[in-house]
């Protein structure tokens, strides 16, 4: 039964802590995504990795970090130097981020909020 | 900046009836578009796509039109279903050297059925 798994499903966050986000994904997809969405704003991308040790920034990537060491696994740490961190997380893959066309395959998310 | 725009945060519709849901975007490199419908607390499910080179595209009751002239994009559901109710994001992307990648999503239209 292959999709996208999204852990935990709620977190919360004490002022000044990192917290980790977890996605893994067993579609064997090359490329994965992290995007974030608040009321009225859409969903607006974070990170985005087109491979293995391979990620390039989105457009509101200051303060997270990821890592792709594995090419199932895409974690999203939200670091303290995120200010507005409150919001719903979604992590998707592509099958490849070089071909046309793709559409992208999307977790159930992670609503992290702050303490 | 805005590249796709959802001006109907809400649209309510009597079941069996069409509902219409508008998409405007601004970036003429745009060459591929795509409906994702999203339930609360879930992630997005892609609905259906089209390329800059079709009109139209049809799958059962969804239809979506694009006017590339114009910028525009609808989605078509005939008739409307109670299941139907989501938040419908509209999303495009533009080929680059990786291919299409990063989609640029709009804001969201909340579809709301009326039995």
């Amino acid at each position: 039964d292959g999709g996208i798994t999204q852990s935990p499903k709620y977190l919360f966050r004490k002022e000044g802590q990192n917290v980790t986000l977890s996605c893994e994904q067993n579609l064997n997809h090359d490329a994965m995504y992290w995007y974030r969405q608040d009321p009225g704003q859409g969903l607006r991308l974070i990170y985005y990795s087109q491979i293995v040790n391979d990620f390039q920034k989105g457009d509101i990537a200051e303060g997270y970090s990821v890592s792709r060491e594995k090419k199932e696994s895409f974690p999203l740490t939200v670091t303290s130097a995120q200010k507005n961190p409150t919001a719903f997380y979604l992590c998707a893959s592509s099958i490849t981020a070089g071909g046309t066309n793709e559409k992208l395959f999307f977790g159930s998310g992670t609503q992290l909020s702050v303490l | 900046d805005q590249q796709v725009k959802q001006n109907s945060p809400s649209l309510s519709v009597q079941e069996g009836r069409i509902s219409i849901l508008n998409c405007d975007y601004t970036n003429s490199m745009f060459d591929y578009f795509l409906w994702y419908k999203k339930y609360p607390a879930e992630g997005p499910t892609f609905l259906i796509s089209i390329s800059s080179i079709k009109d139209k595209n049809e799958d059962g009751r969804f239809t979506v039109f694009l006017n590339k002239s114009a910028k525009h994009l609808s989605l078509h559901i005939v008739p409307s279903q109670p299941g139907d109710s989501a938040v419908y994001f509209c999303a495009a992307s533009a080929v680059s050297n990786f291919g299409n990648e990063k989609l640029t999503f709009g804001t969201g239209t909340r579809l709301t059925i009326i039995p």
